[in-house]
């Protein structure tokens, strides 16, 4: 059963840059995308971008200037850097895998997320 | 902000249905058979419920089921229990983006 965990500093001052990291347990990360998605405190659900072992990434456009995602398949980690962070960036930040279904030898992305880390608690403050 | 609306709460009975509706545009919702549906207890992480507009996960209750029509999607559940007491987020792939999100739906077991 995968499991993913999510670390890194809990708390960024303004104008820094925020740096996560997503260690996969269980599967290899070979075998999917995989997602950050951020949530304020009390509020809705935000996409931050996506990864593919190959190194493509797509990014939620409101966010893109600020955001690289990369992967090291040697450690099965990838990870989240949000440049020039603000207080609107404080939020709960989980990582996901994309869902994918394996028929004979093709393997086939859908645009949901299957498994989740458990989140970790960024704070943005001076 | 969201790109799709959804109702901000709902209601029911144990044993009852109640039906959360996700509107968005023919950029997402109504362009795409890409709609999910995730379940959150509070200080949890998301649960997928439902992908590909109908389709369950391997371990979902049967008592999920999702529907879309035009640019409105929904999520049923039937035979309400108390551990259904979360709140549900609708998500489509959109034009431009991955995902996007619903704000939403706090469902509450009276």
């Amino acid at each position: 059963q995968v499991q993913l965990q999510e670390s890194g500093p809990g708390l960024v001052k303004p104008s820094e840059t925020l740096s996560l990291t997503c260690t996969v347990s269980g599967d290899s990360i070979s075998t999917s995308n995989w997602n950050w998605i951020r949530q304020p405190a009390g509020k809705g659900l935000e996409w931050i971008g996506l990864i593919s072992t190959s190194g493509s990434s797509d990014y939620n456009p409101s966010l893109k200037s600020r955001v690289t995602m990369s992967v090291d398949t040697s450690k099965n980690q990838f990870s989240l850097r949000l440049s020039s962070v603000t207080a609107a960036d404080t939020a709960v930040y989980y990582c996901a895998r994309r869902v994918v279904v394996v028929v004979g030898a093709t393997r086939y992305y859908h645009y949901a997320m299957d498994a989740w880390g458990q989140g970790t608690t960024v704070t943005v403050s001076s | 902000q969201s790109a799709l609306t959804q109702s901000r709460s709902v209601s029911g009975s144990p044993g009852q249905s109640v039906t959360i509706s996700c509107t968005g545009t023919s950029s997402d919702v109504g362009g795409y058979n890409s709609v999910s549906w995730y379940q959150q207890h509070p200080g949890k992480a998301p649960k997928l419920m439902i992908y590909d507009v109908s389709k369950r996960p391997s371990g979902v209750p049967d008592r999920f089921s999702g529907s879309k029509s035009d640019n409105t999607a929904s999520l049923t559940i039937s035979g309400l229990q108390a551990e259904d007491e979360a709140d549900y987020f609708c998500c489509s792939y959109a034009d431009y983006y991955f995902f996007v999100f619903g704000p939403g739906t706090k469902v509450t077991v009276l």
